[in-house]
């Protein structure tokens, strides 16, 4: 069965805490993004990589990390430096780039007691 | 930068209804655009697509014509069904861009 991991389903965490949210893929796709949503409003991009070893800062990665060692892993760390971290995130792949379609996990949702 | 403004929700209709979305888009030189849905609780699962003008996408009776003269890309189905209810969003990706940009998202809800 192909397609994208997420996890945990859902995530509470104290604050001041860092935690780390898992993305895997078994698309074989090159590039992977993650992004955030909040209520009504669309999906903002934190950070996205094209390759292995590469990734780079979207529009809102202020306090979030990354790591990209390999090509099915794209894990995202939310740091006690992101104010406001109770969101939803959502994990997504492409085949590259400049490839038109993003695959899209189920998302966790992340809540800062 | 590219943006995408679509109709503010929520939107209730009764089944068997007809269901518009208005998505309109600002971007420059020649975008593809994209109908995502998103149900309770999941991720987004792609619904139809467009990557040039003119283009109709359509998917589980849903259709979108991508309208370069008005910059437009409608979502529309002559009649939905409560398993339609749902948040659909309307995005664009820039001709040389890497990510998907989102409108805010429309919550329909469809009553039986």
């Amino acid at each position: 069965d192909g397609g994208i991991t997420q996890s945990p389903k859902y995530l509470f965490r104290k604050e001041g805490q860092n935690v780390t949210l898992s993305c895997e893929q078994n698309l074989n796709h090159d590039a992977m993004y993650w992004y955030r949503q909040d209520p009504g409003q669309g999906l903002r991009l934190i950070y996205y990589s094209q390759i292995v070893n590469d990734f780079q800062k979207g529009d809102i990665a202020e306090g979030y990390s990354v790591s990209r060692e390999k090509k099915e892993s794209f894990p995202l760390t939310v740091t006690s430096a992101q104010k406001n971290p109770t969101a939803f995130y959502l994990c997504a792949a492409g085949a590259d780039m400049r490839d038109n379609e993003q695959f899209f996990g189920p998302g966790t949702r992340l809540t800062v007691l | 930068g590219d943006s995408v403004t679509q109709m503010e929700g929520p939107v209730t209709l009764s089944e068997e209804a007809f269901l518009t979305i208005n998505c309109t888009y600002t971007a420059t030189g020649y975008p593809s655009l994209f109908w995502y849905v998103q149900y309770p609780g999941e991720g987004l699962q792609l619904l139809l697509k467009a990557t040039k003008a003119d283009d109709k996408g359509s998917n589980k009776g849903f259709e979108a014509t991508y309208r370069k003269e008005t910059t437009s890309f409608h979502l529309e189905k002559g009649s939905v069904q409560v398993s339609d209810s749902a948040v659909y969003f309307c995005a664009l990706k820039g001709s040389n861009d890497y990510k998907l940009s989102f409108g805010a998202g429309t919550t329909v809800t469809v009553r039986a």
